[in-house]
């Protein structure tokens, strides 16, 4: 498609339970990236990808936090025995080239109750 | 100290008016520059990237200034529509290519 889609559009999980949010990049673009955004305007990198291979995933809570992009699927984001602290929007985005311009998905919205 | 510093505002313009932005950055490495903007509860949109030799689109002027590490917008004429916050972004000028954004200036314009 021509926009980078995210779903579902809010998520509700009790702390504990486990959350998976979806991506689908512009088509085209082979580059995928993950932010969590909290507080406002707090954007924090997660994870990227180039096609299916992981690229960068330093920002990662590696213990619950997962990340897949298989060929012929959304991208996935999986939250493994979610905390409060989880609660955030995520944030897709998918470039053409490594540096270039990134375009944002409509995010996910998680409430960790 | 942030990598990308920002005045969060708000500034209070009425239309009409012409309003200026200023960011810095600290990695000194980082190589791509962009203006975006968001609205509340949405994402960022793409306002504009930043070259060393300044751009304009429209109403929109962004400069960067490699050497003093800082990036400014200037919005002309301002329009209702325009009330929102913009948000500062670098490269992290790694190999990684992610972005690390500035925490956001809200801008307000009155009729």
């Amino acid at each position: 498609g021509e926009e980078v889609a995210q779903t579902p559009k809010h998520l509700v999980r009790g702390e504990g339970q486990k959350a998976k949010l979806y991506c689908a990049p512009i088509k085209g673009h082979s580059y995928v990236f993950w932010y969590q955004q909290v507080l406002k305007n707090e954007f924090k990198f997660l994870i990227s990808f180039q096609n299916e291979n992981v690229f960068d995933e330093t920002g990662m809570p590696k213990e619950r936090f997962s990340a897949k992009c298989l060929p012929n699927s959304p991208c996935s984001l999986e939250i493994q025995a979610t905390k409060l602290e989880d609660s955030a929007v995520y944030f897709c985005a998918s470039s053409q080239g490594s540096s270039g311009e990134q375009y944002f998905g409509p995010g996910t919205r998680l409430t960790v109750t | 100290r942030k990598e990308v510093e920002q005045d969060p505002g708000p500034f209070n313009v009425p239309e009409g008016a012409t309003v200026a932005f200023n960011c810095t950055y600290s990695n000194s490495a980082s190589q791509s520059f962009f203006w975006y903007r968001q609205d509340c509860r949405k994402e960022p949109k793409l306002l504009m990237s930043v070259y060393s030799s300044g751009n304009e689109d429209g109403r929109f002027t962004a400069q960067l200034n490699r050497a003093s590490q800082y990036i400014s917008l200037l919005i002309r004429d301002s329009k209702l529509s325009d009330s929102a916050t913009y948000l500062c972004v670098v490269n992290g000028g790694d190999s990684s290519y992610k972005l690390i954004f500035g925490s956001g200036t809200r801008l307000l314009v009155r009729p």
